[in-house]
Order: structure tokens, then C-alpha cells, then sequence
């Protein structure tokens, strides 16, 4: 089957760097996006890797490896702004078109 | 650009009724989709059109019609609520089906009593 996995909840401190995992099965690979949500929001688009390694945008990075079916959200000088969910989806590469979502991770910051 | 837009933002239904959920995009995206959301569980697909005159069925389709006559519009129905109905809904719209980030609506929050 196809599935995603991502710890349901992480707890951080302001300053600090944390390490958000993903897991996913999927037939098919055609890449892997990461969006963030704040409670009551809508999700919006963080990153979105096809290749393996680490790509770096701002405070934010993303890996990818393929052949492990993995990849982390890397968060860098947290603040208090960046707690919400954050949501890993892969997409499959089958006909469908659909992304495998995962749950999402709620991350709390702490001051 | 209003980038992807929905109404209402809540809806309480009763058990039977039915309603229309609507969004609109102005970006020209090909690709449209409706999510439903639930606590502890991931996104699901509930029907997509990838242009208009084309939809298809998603994960969740049951209970859910929707159509696409023009690019910017992507209604979805609800044909006769029942509470397993009871989610928050999603519009997104994205330039192509793959490869692409998805912009979504501010969400829909139904509950059906």
C-alpha cells in the first residue's frame, strides 16, 4: 500500500534547531513536498525536493533520499511564529495525480 | 490576485440537506482539487479536474459531485449531508497535476447535526 509517516507531535525551544521526519511508501516517485499550517488555516507550500540531498532555503531546509523512502524538514533559529503543523506529502507517480498526505507534525515552540 | 477563494468559510447542515461549496481561482491553473480534512489523519482527495470539462474521483468520493465548466471554478456538492461529513474542506488549485505547488482556499468548516 501506499502510506506516509511522520511523528504526530514535537516540542522545541525558541533559538533552537529541530528535525521534522518523513517516511513514505508510495508506487512510484515523482517528489516530495513539505507545507506548513497553522491552526484554522489553510496549508502553504514550504519546499519541494525530486532529488536526493539537502536543499536550503533560508531558516528552512529539506532533504530527500529516495532509495530510503525518507526525507526531514530541518528548522533552523526556531520562533515563536513557527509553531503549527507541518505536513510531508509524496507524490506517487502513478496515473491519479493524488499526493499521499501524511497526518502532520505539530510542532510547539517554547519560549 | 486573490489567488484561490472559498465560500462559505462555516456551514452547519442538517442531516439530509444538501449544498454547494464554492471556489474560484484567478491564477489560470489547469489543476483543481478538493481536500477534506480530519484531525489525526492526513489530507484526502475527494475529486480533481486537471481542465475544465474534465473530473475525476479522488480517494473519498462518495457523497460529493462536483463539475468544472470554466478554468477559475470548482464547485463541490453535497448531495444529502450526513455527519461522517462533518470536516473541514479545502480547495486548492495548482498550475499542472504534478510538480507543481498547490495553493489552497481558506478552508470550509461544516458540521452536519
Amino acid at each position: 500500500g501506499q502510506n506516509i509517516d511522520q511523528p504526530t507531535e514535537m516540542t522545541a525551544t525558541e533559538g533552537a534547531i529541530v528535525q521534522i521526519n518523513c517516511t513514505y511508501q508510495t508506487s512510484g516517485f515523482n517528489g516530495l513536498f513539505w507545507y506548513q499550517q497553522h491552526a484554522g488555516e489553510a496549508p502553504t507550500f514550504l519546499s519541494y525536493n525530486v532529488l536526493d540531498g539537502l536543499e536550503e532555503k533560508g531558516r528552512f531546509s529539506s532533504f530527500l533520499s529516495r532509495s530510503k523512502g525518507y526525507s526531514y524538514l530541518l528548522l533552523k533559529e526556531l520562533q515563536m511564529k513557527d509553531s503549527a503543523s507541518y505536513l510531508c506529502a509524496a507524490e506517487s507517480g502513478d496515473s491519479n495525480y493524488q499526493l499521499i498526505w501524511g497526518a502532520g507534525t505539530k510542532l510547539i515552540i517554547k519560549p | 490576485n486573490a489567488g484561490v477563494t472559498q465560500t462559505p468559510k462555516f456551514q452547519v447542515l442538517k442531516t439530509g440537506q444538501s449544498m454547494t461549496l464554492q471556489c474560484a481561482q484567478d491564477m489560470n491553473h489547469e489543476y483543481m482539487s478538493w481536500y477534506r480534512q480530519d484531525p489525526g489523519m492526513g489530507l484526502r482527495l475527494i475529486h480533481y479536474s486537471v481542465g475544465a470539462g474534465i473530473t475525476d474521483q479522488g480517494e473519498v468520493p462518495n457523497g460529493y459531485n462536483v463539475s468544472r465548466s470554466t478554468t477559475e471554478d470548482f464547485p463541490l456538492r453535497l448531495l444529502s449531508a450526513a455527519p461522517s461529513q462533518t470536516s473541514v474542506y479545502f480547495c486548492a488549485s495548482s498550475k499542472t497535476p504534478t510538480h507543481n505547488e498547490q495553493f489552497f482556499g481558506p478552508g470550509t468548516r461544516l458540521t452536519v447535526l
